[in-house]
């Protein structure tokens, strides 16, 4: 298993609640990322945090909030969400930005239904 | 937005033979290369990278080939195990850097890779 985790691993949720995703890296990593992936869709990176400032905010709709509170941890709030956004979300962790050849390590997703 | 890591979406093997699967890319500026394997309800994971400036690179039983000319890697997997059976994506590091201009790039859909006993 990696040293990321995910907690829910499965959230179902109407459109009119809250909730929050939680990752946890175990890794001393220094940058942290979200990723949705729905069904027959690719995976689609939404939030890039490094040294918990956000680097990347790919375009998220704003019923999606992420927050770095520091290096190990990574939420991503949900309110008033819509079908269309069920889908695995997956978190990841690296030692440095990806995008300087670092490699990625991934949790193992929740799974989230909205209603 | 531009796709890349186009596959196949299903390929099945028999136990024992070699898996070659395919991905086409799109983004001709991608200079290093990473294929992720995703085993059911886990999070995608590592196998092998590539570097633009190499055409072929090998890991344990598993070999990457890239040819930029025509925009396209292989990942093959030697005596293939029922423990292969997984989703393989290739993705371009550009991916997760993402959003250049109006771009939006992400992963392909991945391959699914079925194992027959």
């Amino acid at each position: 298993e990696t040293g990321v985790t995910q907690t829910p691993r499965h959230l179902v949720m109407g459109m009119t609640n809250k909730k929050s995703l939680k990752c946890e890296q175990h890794l001393g990593h220094n940058a942290m990322y979200w990723y949705k992936q729905s069904a027959k869709k690719p995976l689609e990176l939404m939030f890039v945090y490094s040294l918990e400032e956000r680097v990347e905010n790919n375009s998220v709709p704003s019923r999606f909030s992420p927050e770095c509170p520091n290096s190990s941890h990574l939420f991503l709030h949900l309110h008033t969400l819509q079908p269309e956004d069920s889908a695995l979300y997956l978190c990841a962790s690296s030692q440095a930005l990806a995008a300087l050849g670092y490699e990625q390590y991934f949790g193992p997703g929740t799974r989230l239904t909205v209603t | 937005g531009e796709s890349v890591g186009l596959h196949l979406p299903t390929l099945s093997v028999q136990e024992g033979d070699n898996s070659i699967i395919n991905c086409a890319y799109s983004n001709s500026a991608s200079d290093y290369f990473i294929w992720y394997k995703q085993e059911s309800g886990k999070g995608p994971q590592f196998i092998i990278d590539i570097r633009s400036n190499m055409d072929k690179r090998q890991g344990q039983r598993v070999t990457v080939l890239l040819n930029k000319t025509v925009k396209h890697l292989s990942l093959q997997i030697a005596a293939t195990q029922p423990g292969d059976s997984a989703v393989y994506f290739c993705a371009p590091r550009a991916v997760f850097i993402s959003n250049f201009g109006n771009e939006k790039l992400t992963f392909g859909t991945g391959t699914r890779l079925t194992i027959i006993p």
